[in-house]
């Protein structure tokens, strides 16, 4: 049971628009900064928000992070079908005081 | 350019001991908080703890699974942090990642290693 919900899947159609929302409490996601980010099959993690709504340099602005009070999303838009992935949502605890991640939202691209 | 190099991982049996390595370059170590995050078999992302870099303290903190079993060090002259796990169990059988924004304020890890493997099985 992550601390961070995300549903376990979506799903949309090239050149559509997804949401991937991830949900906390007070001690987590309403006060610390949320990051995003993308898992290929068989490789590591990669960074695509960080700040709850800042891109790394080289992320494409197709990928938009957004927070209100104890919820997150991602948005990514015009979908291809390489964004098929892995998606985590991350935070700091401030109850736990540790890290925590969402159980991750598996994007399949129709 | 950024790299993170994990090595150490292996196959050890429940209550063994094992030490993990990641090795840093293209940032300046001595400023970064490191972490590890770990993964089991077709399973989510789990943060496992971090080490703060001297100048912030130099301590370390883990999640709850660890705690007392896991220990994070860093030796800032080789730019590499280790992680010792001790008194393992089968469910830390996982990818190990090592993780870092290096010197950015704020949140997140801008940058992951490619991970090493950890089995834990009799």
């Amino acid at each position: 049971q992550s601390v961070l919900a995300q549903p376990p899947s979506v799903s949309a159609a090239p050149g559509q628009k997804v949401i991937i929302s991830c949900s906390g409490s007070s001690s987590n996601v309403e006060k610390n900064f949320v990051s995003w980010y993308q898992q290929l099959p068989g490789s590591a993690p990669k960074l695509l928000i960080y700040d709850n709504d800042k891109r790394p340099s080289g992320i494409p602005d197709r990928f938009s992070g957004s927070k209100s009070g104890t919820s997150a999303t991602l948005a990514i838009t015009g979908l291809q079908t390489g964004d098929e992935a892995d998606y985590y949502c991350g935070t700091w605890d401030r109850s736990l005081t540790a890290g925590v991640f969402g159980g991750g939202t598996k994007l399949t691209v129709l | 350019e950024v790299q993170l190099v994990e090595s150490g991982g292996g196959l050890v049996k429940p209550g063994g001991s094992l030490t993990i390595s990641c090795t840093a370059s293209g940032f300046t170590f001595i400023n970064a908080w490191m972490s590890w995050v770990r993964q089991a078999p077709g399973k989510g992302l789990e943060w496992v703890g971090r080490i703060k870099s001297k100048a912030d303290g130099g301590t370390a903190g883990y999640a709850a699974a660890v705690n007392g079993r896991f220990t994070m060090s860093r030796d800032d002259s080789k730019n590499t942090v280790y992680l010792q796990l001790n008194g393992l169990e089968t469910d830390d059988t996982a990818v190990y990642y090592c993780a870092t924004r290096a010197t950015r304020v704020g949140g997140g890890f801008d940058y992951w290693g490619q991970g090493t493997l950890v089995t834990v099985s009799s």
